[in-house]
């Protein structure tokens, strides 16, 4: 069974520059979650998606955005790019909330680096 | 904003030796995740302990959960030196945290053949 996969693996972006990154859930996941890891910073959540619907938001400001697509795909938008946006960002998905389970499952994540 | 901390920051052993980490949070848990992170890639799920269960094991590796004292230990026997990484302890919390892990700062292990 194939695990999350994310896209790109690696990615640089200048200053004020807009990306989108890309998330696909293990089969027959509901939720995607985005989580940010920068350095000195720790893992810090980002958002969730669940059944394509937003069910809840990190101290991300609105620069960050995403959806969830239909066959529960995910995108990660980061407008205004500013250097400390620089970070490996995560995205996990788990069986969702109709199920009930909580164990994330994480895929390998995308580098971004902002110059 | 960080959940947990984690004890210790470092440790480093010898292979075959065992290896204890804590966590401590803050707040009430539905559930205590263990993770583990080799070199910044991504995360790999060890175990999950809910609130009402005390102690889970997986293999090598043996939870605990003492929600009286908001502290969770993983203990990995018989270390290897591919445990060698950085391992993360992530809370589930109710309400307008529902849904989302809080993480600890981590505990990077280093493991000596």
């Amino acid at each position: 069974e194939a695990g999350v996969t994310q896209s790109p693996t690696h990615l640089i972006k200048t200053r004020g520059q807009q990306v989108t990154l890309r998330c696909s859930p293990i089969s027959g996941h509901t939720s995607v979650y985005w989580y940010q890891q920068a350095l000195g910073l720790g893992l810090q959540f980002l958002l969730w998606y669940d059944e394509g619907e937003e069910r809840n938001r990190g101290n991300f400001p609105p620069r960050f955005s995403g959806r969830q697509f239909p066959n529960y795909s995910s995108e990660l938008n980061v407008n205004a790019l500013e250097l400390e946006d620089s970070a490996l960002y995560l995205c996990a998905s788990s069986l969702g909330l109709a199920v009930g389970r909580d164990e994330q499952f994480f895929g390998p994540g995308t580098r971004l680096t902002v110059l | 904003s960080q959940q947990g901390e984690e004890d210790p920051q470092a440790l480093s052993i010898q292979e075959g030796e065992n290896a204890t980490m804590n966590c401590s949070y803050k707040t009430s848990i539905n559930n205590l995740q263990w993770y583990r992170q080799n070199s910044g890639r991504g995360l790999v799920h060890l175990i999950l302990i809910r609130s009402n269960e005390r102690e889970k094991h997986s293999g090598r590796l043996r939870v605990t959960l003492d929600t009286s004292k908001k502290s969770s230990s993983l203990l990995i026997t018989a270390s290897r030196a591919a445990d060698t990484a950085s391992y993360f302890c992530a809370t589930v919390s109710g309400g307008t945290s529902y849904g989302k892990l809080t993480f600890g700062q981590g505990t990077i292990l280093t493991v000596h053949p």
